[in-house]
């Protein structure tokens, strides 16, 4: 049974340009949540998709966006980078919306560093 | 507003002592607790987690937890340390009405051989 899976592990990129990273869930999981990890931080969320669609955002700017596919996988999109962008980003799977009760499985993570 | 609080970046123990690492929270409501860790270029691993019940909760490679509401804490702790438990540990809490996790900065276990 394959976990949740990121593409990909590292990533350079210039102040200013675009990325895009993914991710598939846990197999049966229908829920994707992103997170970013700063250095020598915990985790901070940045926002869950469900059905397609965003239904919870953490406090990050507009540059940060997503999108859910039908077979449950997902992007984040980061626009305009900047230094501080650098961290590890970190997807979550887990199963049904608004189900508190389940613990989310983690993907090893896409570390990207801006320059 | 939900927080978790981690008062120790680093703990030290000797390999076959016993281990604590402290974690404290504040949200509203009753919380929903969780403990995972952390090894290098890793993303995170479940290890453990209260949702109402038993005050200790058993997990994940002999680990547990000891959920205290009067403290609000929720210690996670093994009774004989291993090596290989050297890890970044992190505890989060999730608001009951909410979906997302808050993590607390994490605790650097080092188990010294």
């Amino acid at each position: 049974d394959a976990g949740v899976t990121q593409s990909p592990t590292h990533l350079i990129k210039t102040r200013g340009q675009q990325v895009t990273l993914r991710c598939s869930p846990k197999s049966g999981h229908d829920t994707v949540s992103w997170y970013q990890q700063a250095l020598g931080q915990g985790p901070q969320f940045i926002f869950q998709y469900y059905e397609e669609e965003e239904r919870q955002r953490g406090n990050f700017p507009d540059r940060f966006s997503g999108h859910q596919f039908p077979n449950y996988s997902s992007e984040l999109n980061v626009n305009a980078l900047l230094l501080g962008d650098s961290a590890l980003y970190l997807c979550a799977s887990s199963l049904g919306f608004r189900r508190a009760r389940t613990e989310a499985f983690f993907g090893q993570g896409t570390r990207l560093t801006v320059v | 507003a939900q927080s978790v609080a981690q008062p120790e970046d680093q703990v030290n123990v000797a390999e076959g002592n016993p281990l604590t690492v402290k974690c404290t929270y504040s949200v509203s409501g009753n919380p929903y607790l969780f403990w995972y860790v952390q090894y290098p270029n890793r993303g995170l691993q479940f290890l453990l987690k209260y949702i109402t019940g038993d005050n200790l909760v058993k997990g994940s490679y002999g680990f547990e937890a000891e959920f205290n509401k009067s403290q609000t804490s929720f210690h996670l702790k093994k009774p004989s340390a291993l090596v290989s438990d050297s890890a970044l540990y992190f505890c989060a809490v999730r608001d009951p009405g909410a979906n997302n996790l808050f993590f607390g900065t994490g605790t650097r276990l080092t188990v010294i051989p």
